[in-house]
């Protein structure tokens, strides 16, 4: 089964409000990345967060890690129709003797002009 | 700096028919990984070239699937015989690190190529 699942599945939010996407995983991690994909195309890395730090921005962005609580969201501020697409979270999971890159189910985002 | 070039984009096949995938990484990239995508879902890796080794191929179904990457760079992966349940969509992504290291293993994807089995 999949390291990551998101929640909430699917969103939708008026242009200009907050839009908040959250990760849980289920084993120790070496760092968590987010990505994005429109429809129809490949995904696109948006920021990384190492196991040993809490908080992240970048523009827009902000991500924040809780390793204790193995959960990490992501916030989109000020949203634009642009935002609409899938996010991802990936992590870089320790799993059965490796680590392995593994994404979660993803947040479908609709923003809406 | 050119990203991740895959081809074709997309590709229509009769179930029972070979198909092959073709990737060309980021110049400079050592690994390289190839996902399948199902409609809705995550992507979900097959296999992990750390140069031309493959590293991780736990998930790749090898009685239909396999994959090679001759001299470390360009990488094929090949379905024969094809099921309808192949339909998905093969993404190719390319990093400069390995999984495990200090966080630099950002991985860069190609646009994918969108498969469909009749």
């Amino acid at each position: 089964s999949q390291q990551g699942e998101e929640d909430p599945q699917a969103l939708s939010i008026q242009e200009g409000e907050n839009a908040t996407m959250n990760c849980s995983y289920k084993t120790s991690i070496n760092n968590l990345q987010w990505y994005r994909q429109n429809s129809g195309r490949g995904l696109v890395h948006l920021i990384l967060i190492r196991s040993n730090e809490r908080e992240k921005h970048s523009g827009r962005l902000r991500v924040t890690l809780d390793t204790s609580k193995k959960s990490s969201s992501l916030l989109i501020t000020a949203s634009r129709a642009a935002d609409t697409a899938s996010y991802f979270c990936a992590t870089d999971a320790f799993v059965s003797g490796t680590y392995k890159y593994i994404f979660g189910t993803g947040t479908r985002l609709k923003v809406l002009a | 700096e050119a990203g991740v070039v895959q081809s074709p984009r997309y590709k229509i096949i009769e179930k029972k028919q070979p198909v092959a995938f073709w990737c060309n990484p980021i110049s400079g990239h050592n690994t390289l990984y190839w996902y399948r995508q199902n409609l809705g879902q995550g992507p979900e890796l097959l296999i992990r070239y750390e140069n031309e080794e493959a590293v991780d191929d736990s998930q790749l179904p090898k009685d239909r699937f396999s994959a090679e990457r001759l001299k470390g760079v360009d990488s094929t992966l090949k379905i024969q015989p094809a099921e309808l349940g192949d339909s998905a969509v093969y993404l190719c992504a390319s990093s400069l690190d390995q999984s495990g290291t200090s966080g630099t293993n950002t991985q860069y994807f190609g646009p994918g190529t969108r498969l469909t089995v009749l």
